[in-house]
């Protein structure tokens, strides 16, 4: 099976730089992907990694690495709308190829 | 479509009663997810669809959840004899099948059920 550990809650300040982690414990899979979602609304797709490294996509970037079982999702220059959920998620690779499993998510408060 | 859709956007129903829920996936998609979400937690996992393939109903709490997907498209998710419990928002995803290539899954913007 799969299990995703992340922090629950995360506060920083305008401006700042953040990064919520995420381990997991999985029978195999495809990448590490994370969602946001705001308050009332449905997750978006934020970025994905099938193989080690990081990968960046504007103020955001994300890490893997598979032999730790470990990933993160870092965002700089926060900004106010940077507040919400980051969820991570494995594509599985196992029992139920492409299913897509979901941490219990990591809510962000940005602060002036 | 543009994008999933989901029906109805809210639901109110009484205890016991059976209800059901609707997913209209983006056109082309073959891989469809069902997950719940209660107030500030995560996302749950109930059902998996892909393509021809058998469901993975794995995350399906009880008996009284059920979900099927006809011809490969609309999804409707039926709960039957609803419990207070059920309240939640659930939420429909669907992508396309590129497991090893990420395959953005995209969300509706859920159904949120209130059993009174």
């Amino acid at each position: 099976g799969q299990s995703l550990e992340q922090p629950s809650e995360v506060t920083a300040v305008e401006g700042a730089i953040v990064q919520i982690n995420c381990t997991y414990q999985t029978s195999g899979f495809y990448g590490l992907s994370w969602y946001q979602q705001h308050d009332g609304g449905a997750p978006t797709f934020l970025s994905y990694n099938a193989l080690d490294g990081l990968e960046e996509t504007g103020r955001f970037s994300s890490f893997l690495s598979r032999s730790d079982s470990y990933g993160y999702l870092l965002l700089q220059e926060l900004q106010m709308k940077d507040s919400a959920s980051y969820f991570c998620a494995v594509r599985d690779r196992g029992g139920s190829q492409g299913n897509l499993i979901f941490g219990k998510g990591t809510k962000l408060s940005v602060k002036p | 479509g543009a994008g999933v859709s989901q029906s109805p956007s809210n639901k109110v129903t009484e205890k016991g009663k059976d209800v059901e829920l609707r997913c209209d996936p983006i056109s082309g998609h073959t891989a469809l997810y069902w997950y719940r979400q209660s107030l500030g937690q995560g996302l749950e996992f109930l059902i998996y669809f892909q393509g021809n393939s058998a469901p993975d109903k794995s995350g399906l709490p009880s008996d009284r959840f059920s979900a099927e997907r006809t011809g490969g498209s609309v999804s409707t998710l039926t709960i039957q004899r609803t419990q207070q419990e059920d309240s939640a928002v659930y939420l429909c995803a669907s992508s396309l099948d590129l497991r090893g290539l990420g395959a953005e899954a995209f969300f509706g913007q859920g159904t949120r059920l209130t059993v009174v």
